[in-house]
């Protein structure tokens, strides 16, 4: 089955800076990629999220790419601000129906 | 407020007890996806239902059972109940699969 991983585990920024978190996942079949994110006592949120008929997608200040070849791809948030910080996700499915698979998590600290 | 529905918040109960959690998916969504989060080992796919029939199962164990009612609401049924059950709970509704929308989540304390 899909296994996605997920680095790094914790990322410290300062506010301003760019934030990158990277993906891989293992099954080639895997069209759907999406980015959740997670604040203190509330659910994932979807963010951002991309398929694979795109290599790249933006919106505002984040932006996802995907690398199909190499099975990887990335979160970059810039301008980071403290209410960036939280937790994020990246997973991956094939398609309509299937069951999104997640990495473990990246915890995002935005320091002003 | 994402539209999905998860009771109770939380909840805590003894070992060998069973527990069910309740959620309402989104309006128009079919799909229902539980999942378990748990500090190590992030969010874990349990089971997904699809307008009323099972879909998929993921790492559930076989003390774990769901279903999805006429109403499109599930239940995801925990019995004899040990402490590494202890996570929270969420589940996910979606109209195709693509792009989930999360509840609140139950957390589940055994002791």
């Amino acid at each position: 089955g899909e296994n996605v991983e997920q680095h790094p585990s914790t990322l410290s920024v300062q506010e301003g800076d760019s934030a990158v978190i990277k993906c891989t996942y293992s099954d080639s079949a895997s069209n759907y990629f999406p980015w959740y994110k997670q604040e203190l006592g509330k659910g994932p949120q979807l963010i951002i999220d991309i398929r694979s008929n795109v290599g790249e997608k933006k919106d505002q200040r984040i932006a996802v790419t995907l690398n199909k070849t190499a099975k990887h791809f990335s979160l970059h948030i810039t301008e980071t601000q403290p209410e960036d910080s939280a937790v994020y996700f990246c997973a991956a499915s094939s398609g309509a129906g299937t069951a999104l698979i997640f990495g473990k998590g990246t915890t995002l600290s935005v320091s002003s | 407020d994402s539209g999905v529905t998860q009771t109770p918040k939380h909840l805590i109960t003894a070992t060998g007890q069973r527990v069910t959690l309740r959620c309402s998916p989104r309006s128009g969504d079919l799909s229902v996806y539980w999942y378990q989060q748990s500090l190590d080992q992030g969010l874990q796919f349990l089971i997904h239902y699809y307008n009323g029939e099972e879909r998929a199962k993921g790492n559930i164990l076989e003390r774990f059972s769901a279903q999805q009612f006429p109403d499109l609401h599930s239940e995801l049924n925990l019995s004899s109940l040990e402490l590494g059950d202890s996570a929270l709970y969420f589940c996910a509704s979606s109209v195709v699969g693509d792009g989930y929308t999360f509840g609140s989540g139950t957390r589940l304390t055994v002791v």
